[in-house]
């Protein structure tokens, strides 16, 4: 069963709008949370990460939320770019040397 | 500085052949990690190595292996592949105390 629950599916955004994918969790032993983001035909790339002593991160146009009572976290896209138009992974690792992503949200930014 | 080298990119076996996956990490990083991307089921985690020595595996049949070599290299076998392990298969690699994986850009697999 999916660890760690991603939403919506797909989101389209006007450029310059903010997209926001929201992610929850079960396990509470998870203490580390990346977000990536993977264009066609490539990899999964490393966007931001998070641990649960921090409530927020910011990375240029990129910020983590991260509520550790509601066991959720969500990535913010600010002023997005038709260039950030990818699909994007929250994932979740407790220190047992593997990752347990979410579905993954399909971004599709409009110009 | 080289990222993570995944070959080949794309592989076509046929169902009960066996096929062999190479993944190369970024020169220092001792942490390989495998994992199966589908449609379907997601990104799913197979194993993880480190040192040569196995440290985690994900819920997969034993015809899903790995091992890793002392210069850190890594290759992944399936024996008698079966239509549904068509996927693209994902190498990542880490310093090995630092989750902060680094991916390849995969070997897509098709099973005929």
């Amino acid at each position: 069963q999916q660890q760690v629950k991603q939403s919506p599916q797909s989101l389209i955004v006007q450029k310059g709008g903010i997209s926001i994918i929201n992610c929850a969790y079960e396990n509470t032993a998870f203490d580390y949370f990346p977000w990536y983001q993977q264009f066609p035909g490539k990899g999964p790339a490393l966007l931001i990460a998070i641990r649960p002593d921090v409530s927020e991160k910011k990375e240029g146009r990129f910020t983590i939320s991260f509520n550790k009572s509601a066991k959720q976290f969500s990535l913010h896209i600010m002023d997005s770019q038709p260039g950030d138009s990818a699909t994007y992974f929250c994932a979740a690792s407790s220190n047992d040397y593997k990752l347990s992503f979410g579905a993954g949200t399909t971004v599709t930014v409009r110009a | 500085k080289a990222g993570v080298t995944q070959t080949p990119r794309y592989l076509i076996k046929t169902r009960g052949q066996q096929v062999t996956l190479s993944c190369s990490p970024i020169s220092g990083h001792r942490s390989v990690s495998w994992y199966q991307q589908t449609p379907g089921q997601g990104l799913q985690f197979l194993f993880e190595y480190f040192s040569e020595t196995q440290r985690n595996k994900g819920n997969f049949p034993g015809r899903f292996s790995g091992r890793q070599f002392s210069n850190s290299r890594s290759e992944m076998n399936v024996s008698t592949l079966e239509l549904g392990d068509s996927a693209l298969y994902l190498c990542a690699s880490s310093h090995g105390g630092d989750p902060g994986y680094t991916f390849g850009s995969g070997t897509r697999l098709t099973v005929v």
